[in-house]
């Protein structure tokens, strides 16, 4: 089987940096996703990780320990835009390139 | 035009009807997935298909069945509906590694979402 575990929700305030985490237990794992969903919209691809280590794009950057079941996402500078779910997901080539979501992280940011 | 377009974009019915749910995509993609949400959650793969003939269960497929009529359609059906599968529903797709020529990353692409009442 499989467990997903993310915060339900999170605040920050503009400008400021956010961490959200996420950590997983999963067979046949290869590959950690996030996206973004915007309240009533698509959830957006926002990164991937199949190896251990920082993955940077932007002012999005996500990070992935396979040993530890652990990955982050690390938003930096901010924008009220960035109000919005946070989606967790695992899977991959492995698992038959369908993925395994986790209940998402609910961010506010705050002027 | 959207590349994952689903119809309809919003449904109300009644409990014991039967309802389908489509989608189309002008991606190319082989794979193609159906995920519902429900209000606070995060999304529940429903089925999943890997090319035409290829059509598999995913985490909750209780209750629905799926048509891949081509490689770019995908249908989702309902049976008899029941007021617990009221929920937001989406279909997404994504490549097959080595269709692209990029790295593949398995990426899903979402359509706009079919939001369905049952009362």
């Amino acid at each position: 089987g499989q467990n997903i575990d993310q915060p339900t929700e999170m605040t920050a305030t503009e400008g400021a940096i956010v961490q959200i985490n996420c950590t997983y237990q999963t067979s046949g794992f290869n590959g950690l996703f996030w996206y973004q969903q915007h309240a009533g919209e698509a959830p957006t691809f926002l990164s991937y990780n199949v190896l251990d280590g920082l993955e940077e794009k932007g002012r999005f950057s996500s990070f992935l320990s396979r040993s530890k079941g652990y990955s982050y996402l690390l938003l930096k500078e901010l924008q009220m835009k960035d109000s919005a779910s946070y989606l967790c997901a695992v899977g991959g080539h492995n698992q038959g390139g369908k993925l395994i979501f986790g209940q998402g992280t609910e961010l506010s940011v705050k002027p | 035009d959207a590349d994952v377009t689903q119809t309809p974009r919003n449904r109300i019915t009644k409990t014991g009807k039967r309802i389908m749910l489509e989608c189309s995509q002008t991606k190319g993609h082989d794979r193609m997935y159906w995920y519902r949400q429900d209000p606070g959650l995060g999304l529940q793969l429903i089925y999943y298909s890997f090319d035409v003939k290829d059509i598999n269960k995913g985490e909750i497929s209780d209750g629905y069945s799926v048509s891949r009529q081509a490689q770019a359609k995908f249908s989702l059906s309902l049976e008899s509906a029941i007021p617990n599968q009221t929920a937001l529903y989406f279909c997404a797709t994504s490549d097959s590694p080595g269709q692209g020529p990029l790295r593949w990353t398995g990426e899903l692409f979402f359509g706009e979402g079919s939001r369905l009442t049952v009362l």
